[in-house]
């Protein structure tokens, strides 16, 4: 119940492409879905987040998209850039106490020139 | 911007031998987290420290690992009697508030030979 499924485990994209990550996950006590970026050598640095109240946010060429009633949410990158060729992790917390993180087994994006 | 010191960099320590991974969070932050990634998996959650006592620990965070917050500016995380599948990456984290980001270093590479 603890777990965030994500997938797909790698994807390539072509610059200018969309680039979707999906993640799902069992406990709807979950209340708070980042996304992070990391860099080889680097820790997870957090990219955008979400909160069950809304179904889509959007930062830029950044988009969460959150159905709360199939457990999913997904991250959209627009106009894909080799620059953004890194790991992404979905996660997930029960905000309001020790806001610990389950992580998603990650995805590692290559955009190609 | 402020950032989450982490040293060393990499670690090498024999099997057997007691290693503390030390750890900067940024100063005002009140809530300290550890996190390890073994080589290509996912980020798992260790432990949470505030008000400087533990908070929540996974079922990775046994008698072998402690926590100490020596100073006010220092977080370690120390093994006592370092094991193979310890070797991963650890992640020093913090946040400011319970419902704030969550920042994290980059990592100490932990080699357990």
């Amino acid at each position: 119940q603890q777990q965030v499924k994500q997938s797909p485990q790698s994807l390539i994209v072509q610059k200018g492409g969309i680039s979707i990550i999906n993640c799902a996950y069992e406990n709807t006590a979950f209340d708070y879905f980042p996304w992070y970026q990391q860099f080889p050598g680097k820790g997870p640095a957090l990219l955008i987040a979400i909160r069950p109240d809304v179904s889509e946010k959007k930062e830029g060429r950044f988009t969460i998209s959150f159905n709360k009633s199939a457990k999913q949410f997904s991250l959209h990158i627009m106009d894909s850039q080799p620059g953004d060729s890194a790991t992404y992790f979905c996660a997930a917390s029960i905000q309001g106490n020790t806001d610990k993180l389950i992580f998603g087994t990650g995805t590692r994006l290559q955009v190609f020139p | 911007e402020p950032e989450v010191t982490q040293t060393p960099s990499h670690q090498v320590t024999q099997m057997g031998q007691e290693v503390i991974l030390r750890c900067v969070p940024i100063s005002n932050h009140l809530y300290f987290y550890w996190y390890r990634q073994i080589l290509g998996q996912k980020v798992e959650f260790l432990v949470s420290f505030y008000n400087n006592e533990i908070s929540e620990k996974s079922e990775i965070f046994d008698d072998q690992f402690s926590v100490e917050r020596p100073d006010g500016s220092n977080f370690t995380l120390k093994i006592r009697s370092t094991k193979l599948e310890d070797s991963a990456m650890y992640f020093c984290a913090s946040r400011g508030q319970i419902n704030s980001p969550l920042h994290f270093g980059n990592g100490t590479r932990l080699t357990v030979t």
